[in-house]
């Protein structure tokens, strides 16, 4: 069975970094296409990055330059590193498997705020 | 930028049915932009109903369908439930690895 679990929220203050996981079971990340999405309290559904089975990486105009997608084959993780964090990164952010996706984890939150 | 457009709200009456659709603010939506749809309830997760155009994730109920309508994308409910009542999301592949998701339709069963 396939699951996904993120981890690593929580709140940070503006300017500041945070790493998100996600730890996958029933399937090899580094084999799939993995995207993370996000959805800002109220807000609709956000895509922000992807990362192919052969390691090339994608981002929305919105996180270029700030966030980065990454695996760790020997966890079988993906992780999203955000860096600058802003008040509008606010958001309950999701992990996915496949493109278009077809599998969701339950989303971690991130709170941007002094 | 290109805009992925669906209706902001939609409603149907139980055992009705309801269309919903995604467009694009230019252009239109085929089979290559891989259109899919979600089904999300608040306080959950988002969960897959049809993927790439028209094919059922596992689970999802045969009164969901999905298909290319014109120059757009569309979601179709079916005999309508009081469950159906969620947010509903597309998403497109737009290539060069990005993909981007419509504003939602709040589908109301009433």
């Amino acid at each position: 069975e396939v699951q996904l679990v993120e981890s690593g929220g929580g709140l940070i203050q503006p300017g500041g970094s945070l790493r998100l996981s996600c730890a996958a079971s029933g399937f090899t990340v580094s084999s799939s296409y993995m995207n993370w999405v996000r959805q800002a309290p109220g807000k609709g559904l956000e895509w922000l990055s992807v990362i192919y089975s052969g390691g090339s990486t994608y981002y929305a105009d919105s996180v270029k330059g700030r966030f980065t997608i990454s695996r760790d084959k020997s966890k079988n993780t993906l992780y999203l590193q955000m860096n600058s964090l802003r008040a509008e990164d606010t958001a309950v952010y999701y992990c996915a498997r496949d493109t278009p996706i077809a599998y969701w984890g339950q989303g971690t939150l991130v709170t941007v705020s002094s | 930028q290109t805009v992925v457009t669906q209706e902001p709200s939609f409603s149907v009456s139980p055992g009705g049915t309801v269309t919903l659709t995604c467009g694009l603010s230019s252009g239109s939506v085929s089979t290559s932009y891989y259109p899919s749809w979600y089904q999300q309830t608040p306080g959950q997760a988002p969960r897959t109903l049809i993927y790439t155009t028209n094919t059922r994730s596992s689970g999802v109920p045969d009164r969901f369908s999905g298909s290319i309508l014109g120059n757009k994308a569309a979601l179709t409910i079916t005999g309508a439930q009081a469950d159906d009542e969620s947010d509903y999301y597309c998403v497109l592949y737009m290539g060069s690895g990005i993909s981007v998701f419509g504003g939602g339709t709040k589908l109301t069963v009433l």
